[in-house]
């Protein structure tokens, strides 16, 4: 069965450091999807980054990077240079392997960690 | 700006009656979710639709309709039926599910009593 799995319920980092946010993720489909959705306590979800299975590179977005090891099956979020405003609950997902869900691909989520950063 | 938009942000009924959540999206995305945060849960999926006039159950279903009858808006009733109703509701929506990302409404918190 497909499953994301986020082993950190909580962590701290001190502002202006860097953090690795871990995600590992279980599936026998060839071709399939990552994300990374930051979720302020206001509520909304953000969408951070991606990561597909075929990408050459490691995603990045600006402070995000993915630390994607496929053999391994992880796809770490890396945050650098941590702000203030980072603090937040971060959950990863995975989209449904086309051999489930056919052309109904949904997104397979993780239980997500808790992020404080420290001034 | 595009975007979409959940209405009520707080919502307080009692126990027995139906409600409905509001979502509403300007971003002429053809797919899109409700889904339900608890605690310690992470997102369970309610029901999506991929289509005008047409949704699917997700994975908790039982306790919930929804419609869609016109692209923009896909409302979430709670109905009595649904036996632990107060919880966090997001909506989003995609132009291509699975490929491109979500976005997220601000959420509804239902709160039931």
């Amino acid at each position: 069965a497909q499953k994301i799995t986020q082993t950190q319920p909580g962590m701290f980092v001190q502002e202006k450091e860097a953090v690795t946010l871990d995600c590992t993720y279980d599936t026998s489909d060839p071709s399939y999807g990552l994300f990374w959705y930051k979720q302020p306590s206001s509520g909304e979800m953000i969408f951070l980054i991606y990561q597909g299975s075929y990408d050459q590179q490691n995603a990045t977005e600006g402070r995000y990077s993915l630390n994607f090891q496929k053999a391994r099956k992880s796809a770490n979020l890396v945050i650098s240079a941590s702000q203030l405003g980072d603090s937040a609950m971060y959950f990863c997902a995975m989209r449904e392997a086309l051999q489930h869900a056919g052309n109904n691909r949904k997104l397979i989520w993780g239980l997500g960690t808790s992020l404080a950063v420290n001034p | 700006d595009g975007g979409i938009t959940q209405s009520p942000k707080y919502l307080f009924r009692k126990e027995g009656q139906n409600v409905t959540l509001s979502c509403e999206q300007n971003l002429n995305h053809d797919a899109m979710y409700w889904y339900r945060q608890d605690p310690g849960q992470g997102l369970r999926l309610i029901y999506y639709s991929q289509i005008v006039n047409d949704f699917q159950k997700g994975d908790i279903a039982e306790g919930y309709s929804v419609s869609r009858e016109k692209k923009e808006s896909f409302p979430l009733t709670v109905t009595s039926a649904q036996k632990n109703p107060t919880a966090f509701y997001l909506c989003a929506s995609t132009p291509h599910p699975g490929v491109s990302p979500l976005h997220f409404g601000n959420g509804t918190r239902l709160t039931v009593t």
